[in-house]
């Protein structure tokens, strides 16, 4: 079965804009949750939706947001684009959210903020 | 709160010598456990994970873990080490128990491997 597909793959913004990432999890997972990762802080959680419902959020300022639709498909956007948010943005679905599902991630997309 | 730390950013084996990468978490009950590979310009990819049961873990290509509750440690080996084992190496963690923490990942090592 297909695996996480996140697009666009990727993208080159300028600092103040906006940016739209999608992910559209394996079939019949429900959960899917957004990872930042960057050289200097590695990998940090941005948030999880079981549902379309936000059911946590990582210490991000308000600028990123999220959400989850009927289909378990997710997007998350960034507003007032700054330098240091040029990071490669990963998502992962799981089946739900209890502590032992493996998160299946897509391959990212990287975004590089000029 | 749940942590967990990966020792050495960077280590490099020789082709066919062991391979060791290590992992210690810090928790108030023991997690689940899982280690994850990172091949360039790819997400994240699940090698193994401990749940309950057997200690010791068997993943893909070759590598196992042994979950040490005593030592806090889910150190990651392969016998004999690869060309195409060079890849970015996470432990994570996750809890137990249904409530609102998420898979929190160590900072990642980075393994090259010497011709």
């Amino acid at each position: 079965k297909a695996g996480v597909t996140q697009t666009p793959r990727y993208l080159i913004k300028t600092r103040g804009q906006q940016v739209t990432l999608s992910c559209s999890p394996i079939s019949g997972h429900r959960s899917v949750s957004w990872y930042q990762q960057t050289p200097g802080q590695g990998l940090q959680f941005l948030f999880e939706y079981f549902s379309e419902t936000q059911r946590n959020k990582g210490n991000f300022p308000g600028r990123f947001s999220g959400r989850q639709f009927s289909n378990s498909r997710s997007e998350m956007n960034v507003s007032t684009l700054e330098l240091g948010d040029s990071a490669l943005y990963l998502c992962a679905s799981s089946l739900d959210v209890t502590g032992a599902n493996v998160l299946t991630f897509g391959a990212g997309s990287r975004l590089t903020v000029l | 709160a749940q942590s967990v730390t990966q020792l050495g950013s960077h280590v490099s084996v020789s082709e066919g010598a062991l391979v060791l990468l290590r992992c210690n978490y810090s928790s108030s009950v023991p997690p689940y456990l899982f280690w994850y590979v990172q091949y360039p310009n790819q997400g994240l990819q699940l090698l193994l994970k401990y749940t309950t049961g057997a200690t010791l873990v068997k993943g893909i290509n070759g590598f196992e873990a042994e979950f040490k509750k005593s030592e806090t440690s889910f150190h990651l080996t392969k016998p004999s080490a690869h060309m195409s084992d060079a890849a970015e190496y996470f432990c994570a963690v996750s809890p137990t128990n249904f409530g609102n923490e998420k898979l929190t990942f160590g900072t990642g090592t980075r393994l090259t491997i010497i011709p």
